[in-house]
């Protein structure tokens, strides 16, 4: 079965940096690529950044409104996905969901999301 | 950005019934490779949105055959036969043909 589970979320200040992780289960993560995606409260869907595999050299892509401050990650040997997010603004307070792609899938699967408020 | 144009906004379904969600994209969704990377998800009240359909047609692994996807180009329908009470929530396209991903607005789906 396939689990993805998010964390780090939080309250915190404008200007400030946070660090969501994406533990996952059930599928190949070595192979698979991975993909931030974000909701604003009452809103809709937007994504965020994907990170390929190795064997397309973990190329990272991003939304235009987040390029240049959040930085996606992953760490192979445990299965894992990060996001950091720094100089993080108002428009930023949304729950992130991790998720995944198979070949010609695109966000197959979906974690329960992680709640990051940005306010001062 | 590819806009992703979903109509109605708001659906109001009874039970048993039948109903169809429309999604217009603003350029082609047909990709080079062939593929038409337009796909269909569903959220459902305080839950992560799910996968029903990809790639136009194409059921996910455990979704009903209630749910059926169709259309070419730039213009797409999800159409959702028998509605029954875990139906209910909010419908969301997404196009991946074009960088970067788009999704549609989404369409709520509620009891008449």
């Amino acid at each position: 079965e396939v689990q993805l589970v998010e964390t780090g979320g939080g309250l915190v200040r404008p200007g400030s940096s946070l660090k969501l992780s994406c533990a996952t289960s059930g599928f190949t993560f070595s192979n698979t690529w991975m993909n931030w995606v974000r909701q604003a409260p009452g809103k809709g869907l937007e994504w965020v950044a994907l990170i390929k595999d190795k064997y397309s050299n973990y190329e990272a892509n991003y939304a235009e409104s987040v390029k240049g401050r959040f930085t996606i990650s992953r760490d192979d040997s445990k299965s894992r996905v990060y996001l950091q997010m720094n100089t993080l603004r108002d428009q930023d307070t949304a729950t992130y969901y991790c998720t995944l792609n198979y070949p010609g899938i695109t966000f197959a699967y979906w974690g329960q999301g992680t709640l990051v408020t940005v306010s001062s | 950005d590819v806009l992703m144009t979903q109509t109605p906004v708001s659906l109001p379904v009874s039970l048993g019934g039948q109903v169809s969600i429309s999604c217009r994209s603003s350029q082609s969704l047909v990709h080079s490779d062939g593929n038409t990377y337009l796909h269909w998800y569903l959220q459902k009240p305080g839950q992560s949105p799910q996968l029903l359909i990809y790639r136009v047609s194409n059921r996910f692994s455990g979704v009903p055959d209630r749910f059926s996807g169709s259309g070419s180009g730039t213009d797409f329908t999800l159409k959702i036969s028998r509605v029954e009470p875990e139906d209910l929530g909010v419908y969301y396209c997404l196009q991946s043909t074009h960088f970067p991903d788009t999704f549609g607005a989404g369409t709520k789906l509620e009891l008449k």
